[in-house]
């Protein structure tokens, strides 16, 4: 069965722009959680949705966003893009909100310059 | 003081050699998580433990509970064995990870 899709792979954008990032989960998976990965911080959580509402957020700033369509796809949102937001940006799905058995996308690599 | 701590950081084998990872943890968990990231980003989720051990083929998870720590170990490394391998603790409240910073695994042939 097909996996977590995320698109686009790479992204190249200029500082205050905005960017959009899309993620589909396993069919029939309904939890979708969204992870950013840098070099000094590491794997960080920034937020869950299930059922098209956010279920919890990570310490982030209110420049990132996110949301959950009725087919479980979810997109993330960057306003005002920083240098320091240059990052992995992972998604996982799971079949249910607390459910363990997260698989996780290839991710996109967000270069801000 | 970060809620999961991995050790080592880096490290770097023979191929054959028997090789263990450590992930301690200060939260109270529902389960804790080993994950394998490829370079190019890519994760995939090898473990999901909440008590006593799981194997997947060369792959051994353990964990303690009651001294909060769990152990990564590969028997028999290969060269493909090599990547980062990320814990990760799920708490008792909320539903989001907590991870470790990761430890680098390089196997020489």
């Amino acid at each position: 069965k097909a996996g977590v899709t995320q698109t686009p792979r790479y992204l190249i954008k200029t500082r205050g722009q905005q960017v959009t990032l899309s993620c589909s989960p396993i069919s029939g998976h309904r939890s979708v959680s969204w992870y950013q990965q840098t070099p000094g911080q590491g794997l960080q959580f920034l937020f869950e949705y299930f059922s098209e509402t956010q279920r919890n957020k990570g310490n982030f700033p209110g420049r990132f966003s996110g949301r959950q369509f009725s087919n479980s796809r979810s997109e993330m949102n960057v306003s005002t893009l920083e240098l320091g937001d240059s990052a992995l940006y992972l998604c996982a799905s799971s079949p249910q909100l607390g459910d363990y058995g997260y698989t996780f996308g290839s991710g996109t690599r967000l270069t801000v310059v | 003081k970060n809620e999961v701590e991995q050790s080592p950081q880096n490290l770097t084998a023979q191929e054959g050699e028997f090789i263990t990872i450590n992930c301690s943890y200060s939260v109270g968990i529902s389960a804790l998580h080993w994950l394998q990231q490829h370079p190019g980003g890519g994760i995939v989720s090898l473990f999901m433990l909440s008590s006593g051990k799981k194997k997947h083929g060369r792959l051994i998870a353990t964990i303690n509970i009651q001294e909060k720590h769990s152990s990564l170990h590969i028997t028999a490394s290969h060269p493909r064995d090599s990547a980062v391998y990320i814990c990760a603790a799920s708490p008792n409240t909320g539903n989001q990870f907590y991870f470790g910073t990761g430890t680098s695994l390089t196997v020489i042939p």
